[in-house]
């Protein structure tokens, strides 16, 4: 069975900084993807970044960037230069194949001016 | 219009009515979801069709009622809910070609409140 785990509930970092939101997934599968999605107040589900675990080179979208480690099952999102509207919640997102989205506990993420 | 649309937005009611959500989707995709986000617990899969056919039902009660008329449009149809039933709930659709699917694509989502 699928697994993801965000372990951080909650984070807050001032404008402008960069900050690291964590995810750790269990497949038994080789082939799948890993998305961020990310959730602000008007509660859309936007996809940020995706990654194809085939794929050795970490997926870039701007200022939003993924630290892919296959081996660890490890898929890191990291937000540069932060903005306000970057507030949300973020989830972090496994599917194989063709079987379902399996989605982490959501980490709420504060921009603070 | 694009993208995948859900309606109402907001949607309040007792626990004697019956009431449907509705989602269209316009991306031509050929797979839709409801999920159920409730406070404080992970996103729930409750249904899933492919080409209008059911191919998943996670448990659900059978007071929500799943209806897929074609592949662009989905609902959800409730009736004698509980207060516990109060959450967001979810329509997604994606693109599923050759037994892979590339990510869902997700509408903003019907706020329920059961009184």
């Amino acid at each position: 069975a699928q697994t993801v785990t965000q372990s951080q509930p909650e984070m807050s970092v001032q404008e402008a900084e960069t900050v690291t939101l964590s995810c750790t997934y269990d497949t038994s599968e080789n082939n799948y993807y890993l998305f961020w999605y990310k959730q602000p107040p008007s509660r859309q589900m936007i996809l940020v970044i995706r990654q194809e675990a085939y794929k050795q080179q970490n997926a870039t979208e701007n200022r939003f960037s993924v630290n892919f480690q296959k081996a660890a099952k490890s898929f890191s999102l990291k937000i540069s230069d932060s903005q306000l509207g970057d507030t949300a919640m973020y989830f972090c997102a496994l599917i194989q194949g063709a079987q379902k989205l399996v989605f982490g506990q959501g980490t709420r993420l504060t921009i603070n001016p | 219009e694009t993208g995948v649309t859900q309606t109402p937005r907001h949607l309040v009611m007792g626990m004697t009515n019956k009431k449907s959500l509705k989602c269209e989707q316009h991306l031509g995709h050929n797979a839709m979801y409801w999920y159920k986000q409730s406070a404080k617990k992970p996103l729930e899969l409750m249904f899933v069709y492919n080409f209008k056919e059911q191919t998943e039902n996670n448990s659900v009660p059978s007071r929500f009622s799943p209806e897929c008329p074609n592949s662009s449009h989905l609902f959800l149809h409730l009736h004698t809910l509980q207060p516990e039933d109060s959450a967001l709930y979810l329509c997604a659709s994606s693109q599923m070609t050759g037994g892979l699917n590339y990510g869902y694509t997700f509408g903003s989502g019907t706020r329920l409140t059961v009184v």
